[in-house]
């Protein structure tokens, strides 16, 4: 069983539209979860922290479930330019551990 | 500033060939991680390197091995080649050190074809 398993997608969804991706985590010791985001054939960059208490940064909101191990993001009023692939990503090992990804979960925007 | 710099950007290479990646951190970043990516899948974690010393190693064979120099700079190896070796290779610097976590930063990888 992967550590951190996400929905591939792709999520087709038009402009404006509400999405939602879930994730779940295998490992119960891991302390820290993140999402990515990555564009196509770029890099993965940190698009946010997830906390317990829930943590929303403009049109993202995080979400973490330490009792189910579920963590979700939701993406409110898309945009073109929210196309991208989003990483489920869960701290293992410390504060100065190594990250574990998802496979990822592939997002369109159309217009 | 400048961010994680990775070299080569792309290379390719046939079976049971050797290879060195390259990656230097952002100044004052003092830890070095490497991932690798295959097509349609997430990052998977293969070293971690802090002040010289390996921190942390994924379940990769003997066959990739990884050094961080004095500058902090790093080098990837992979001897004796696969197909299956064909992927991104990402390189992530940090700060740190600390009892919070510090967020990697990565580099635009070495995309390794081998053939």
């Amino acid at each position: 069983r992967k550590e951190v398993e996400q929905d591939p997608g792709p999520f087709n969804v038009p402009e404006g539209a509400t999405v939602a991706f879930n994730c779940t985590y295998s490992n119960s010791a891991s302390q820290s979860f993140f999402w990515y985001r990555q564009d196509c054939r770029k890099e993965p960059k940190l698009l946010m922290s997830v906390y317990s208490s829930g943590n929303e940064d403009g049109r993202f909101t995080a979400q973490l479930n330490r009792a189910s191990q579920y963590i979700s993001l939701l993406i409110r009023d898309s945009k073109l330019s929210d196309s991208a692939t989003y990483l489920c990503v869960a701290l293992y090992g410390g504060s100065q551990g190594n990250l574990i990804f998802g496979k990822g979960t592939k997002l369109s925007v159309k217009p | 500033d400048a961010g994680v710099t990775q070299s080569p950007t792309h290379l390719i290479k046939t079976r049971g060939q050797q290879v060195t990646l390259r990656c230097s951190p952002i100044s004052g970043h003092k830890s070095v991680s490497w991932y690798q990516q295959v097509l349609g899948q997430g990052p998977q974690f293969i070293f971690q390197y802090y002040e010289k010393e390996e921190r942390g190693r994924g379940n990769f064979p003997d066959r990739f091995s990884a050094r961080q120099f004095p500058n902090y700079s790093s080098e990837l190896n992979v001897n004796a080649l696969l197909l299956g070796d064909s992927a991104l290779y990402l390189c992530a610097s940090s700060l740190a050190g600390g009892a919070s976590y510090n967020e990697q930063f990565f580099g635009p990888g070495t995309r390794l074809t081998v053939l």
